[in-house]
């Protein structure tokens, strides 16, 4: 079955970049669907990021969008998000997704990674 | 841009029926997706295209849309179905999707 694993660090300084990676197992990224990342603040609700489809098209939330960087490693299997210029406002759990494109949700999810940012 | 509004929380006896709503201006337009999520975890599917159920899910769990209103509907609550339940569509207009704020199921 389709599984995913976020990656990155677990703390980022206010200003710097996030950088997040999210591996896929049991199915070929290069395939087909979007390759999305949803955050989660702590003790709110979801936020939808972005996501990155047939490699090279991305589709991303208006309100982060100037900050969004979204890529693909089909080598290895992997996508990735940078999210600049961060602030406190940024802290979450961010998850990595598939997106089914036909109706747009999300299945399966990744675990789950905690991002802070803090100085 | 477009909203989806939950209630914060619902109360339910175990063995009772359990009613979460999703409002949206003529949500019956869009194609309403519903994720459970217990503490601590991922959010999992749990309803796709308003009423469908992926493999794995469990009857007691359906969902409906009409007007301006999707109900995720939970028949004979368990102890275990206490989680947050979140609503979801896609905006076409500005090709982003949208999640409502999300419901807490309290089992009594």
């Amino acid at each position: 079955q389709v599984e995913l694993r976020e990656s990155g660090p677990g703390l980022v300084k206010p200003s710097e970049t996030l950088s997040l990676t999210c591996t896929v197992s049991g199915y070929s990224i290069s395939s087909g669907y979007s390759w999305d990342w949803i955050r989660q603040p702590p003790g709110k609700g979801l936020e939808w990021i972005g996501g990155i489809y047939q490699s090279v098209n991305t589709h991303s939330n208006p309100s982060l969008r100037s900050r969004v960087t979204l890529s693909v490693d089909t080598s290895k299997n992997q996508f990735s998000l940078n999210l600049s210029s961060v602030t406190a406002a940024d802290t979450a759990v961010y998850y990595c997704a598939r997106h089914f494109l036909t109706g747009n949700w999300f299945d399966p999810w990744g675990q789950g990674t905690l991002v802070t940012v803090s100085s | 841009s477009y909203v989806l509004t939950q209630p914060p929380s619902v109360s339910v006896a175990p063995g009772k029926t359990a009613r979460i709503t999703c409002g949206g201006d003529s949500i019956e337009d869009k194609s309403v997706h519903w994720y459970q999520q217990k503490p601590g975890q991922a959010p999992i599917l749990l309803i796709y295209y308003d009423s469908d159920r992926p493999s794995g899910i469990p009857a007691r769990f359906s969902g409906s849309n009409s007007g301006n209103t999707a109900t995720l509907t939970i028949s004979r609550v368990e102890a275990g179905d206490e989680a947050d339940y979140y609503c979801q569509v896609w905006d076409n207009n500005i090709d982003h999707s949208i999640f409502g704020g999300g419901t807490k199921l309290t089992v009594l």
